[in-house]
């Protein structure tokens, strides 16, 4: 199985401030049809999971721009470039590259 | 857009069957995309249960594969999860989701006598 570890699990950032997520792959995370399936979701608390990021790179449907995210291989990463109260919550990296697809531990993002 | 809604018993007992559906409304799961269940246990992060295509071709993590079933059904525009013999470590919030994308609101199942 693939690991997927996140670093830090923690994090409380002042509004306004940038913030950070790594989430690092045991194995590569190959292009597969071009594409690598490297997902990231936000669990605000008392709701489902909310997709955030796709295929690495690209922002889901009403997702704000300040959420960006990059890499390749095994390593990956989640930025937030100015941190909004609204962001509280759990942020999650999923690869669907091979099954069992696995998540990451997930990052708690709280606010100062 | 795209909803998910996840319906079954919210209790059950140790050794029988956990039946969850999930009715998809705004999409038509015929058309494309896997749709697949995961689970969070109070507290905990998530698992990924399994998959199935509109063709019914499934993957189902190894864990978990003795006991799950997936089923689609087209005509229903819905998807079913069966897991067999259950107990206390199988409780959890078992959410239905397009893969990936959209997640429905999730079910808490909780196993007890």
């Amino acid at each position: 199985d693939i690991v997927m570890t996140q670093t830090p699990l923690s994090l409380s950032v002042t509004p306004g401030q940038p913030a950070s997520i790594s989430c690092k792959s045991s194995q590569s995370l190959l292009p597969s049809d071009g594409k690598t399936y490297l997902y990231w979701y936000l669990q605000k608390p008392g709701q489902p999971p909310q997709l955030l990021i796709f295929e690495v790179s690209n922002r889901f449907s009403g997702v704000p721009d300040r959420f960006s995210g990059s890499g390749s291989g095994t390593d990956f990463t989640l930025k937030i470039s100015r941190v909004e109260a609204e962001d509280v919550g759990i942020y999650y990296c999923v690869q669907s590259i091979q099954p069992p697809y696995t998540f990451g531990q997930g990052t708690k993002l709280e606010i100062k | 857009q795209v909803q998910l809604q996840e319906s079954g018993p919210g209790l059950v007992k140790p050794s029988e069957t956990l039946s969850l559906t999930c009715a998809v409304s705004g999409y038509s799961i015929s058309s494309n995309y896997y749709w697949g269940w995961i689970r969070q246990p109070p507290g905990k992060g998530l698992e990924w249960i399994g998959n199935i295509y509109h063709s019914g071709n499934t993957y189902y993590n190894p864990s978990l594969k003795s006991r799950v079933t997936i089923s689609i059904d087209t005509s229903k525009n819905h998807f079913s999860l069966k897991l067999r013999s259950v107990t206390a470590a199988d409780t959890a919030v078992y959410y239905c989701a397009r893969v990936w994308g959209h997640w429905g609101q999730g079910t808490l199942v909780t196993v007890s006598s």
